[in-house]
């Protein structure tokens, strides 16, 4: 079983739209992160969640809203979508009680039209 | 920012030693040094951490120097497959948020 999934995995859309991007883990571990890397390859870490409350908010704009139904499950949402939101997403996932070791899921590629 | 340096693209000739060093000098005591490497088009990967001992595991060896300013992560027998791009971070571990600053990072690649 992957440890970190997310869906989908390409995501193409025109702008104006709204879409949403899942991931889901099962390491039962307490804390999720959404990073974005943008076309130069720089990942940046945008929202982190600790058991479904939100603890980090990069400076995000608020077209991205993050939802943590239960602590397996951390979505981002994405208003009124932008051209320079073309970027891959990635979701990762770490547990207390560890040296914070993050996995990483495979990632979501969002292409803005 | 991140509060790494490293070169910013390596190679190695398969089957040899791959060392990939990382500048820290402004690391705090309680900072740790951990790499993660990126293969192409997928989600960035854990290797090694450590705090001021050299630590080794079925992946990697990481050295720190005695002052901690600055670290080298070793692969000992490269493969192809170890072609990525490596990210050396410095962070407080146990810490809640935990968010990781990544760099430029190293691009490795590992010729036949």
């Amino acid at each position: 079983d992957t440890a970190v999934s997310q869906t989908p995995k390409y995501l193409v859309t025109q702008m104006g739209n709204d879409k949403s991007i899942k991931c889901e883990q099962n390491l039962g571990h307490d804390t999720m992160y959404w990073y974005k890397q943008d076309s130069k390859k720089f990942l940046k870490i945008m929202f982190s969640y600790n058991n479904k409350e939100l603890i980090i908010n990069e400076t995000v704009p608020n077209r991205f809203s993050p939802k943590s139904p239960d602590k397996a499950h951390l979505n981002l949402h994405i208003n009124s979508l932008e051209l320079g939101d073309s970027a891959v997403y990635f979701c990762a996932v770490t547990g207390t009680g560890t040296y914070n070791e993050q996995f990483f899921g495979p990632g979501t590629r969002l292409t803005v039209l | 920012d991140a509060k790494t340096t490293q070169p910013t693209s390596m190679d190695c000739a398969e089957g040899r030693a791959a060392n990939l060093p990382c500048n820290h000098s402004t690391i705090s005591g309680n900072e740790y040094v951990y790499w993660y490497r990126q293969i192409h088009s997928q989600g960035p990967q854990y290797i090694i951490h450590g705090l001021k001992n050299n630590e080794t595991n079925e992946m990697a060896s990481l050295i720190i120097t005695e002052d901690r300013k600055s670290s080298t992560l070793i692969l000992p027998h490269a493969t192809l497959r170890d072609t990525a791009v490596y990210y050396c971070i410095v962070r407080v571990a146990y810490n809640q948020g935990g968010k990781l600053i990544f760099g430029q990072g190293t691009e490795l690649s590992v010729k036949p």
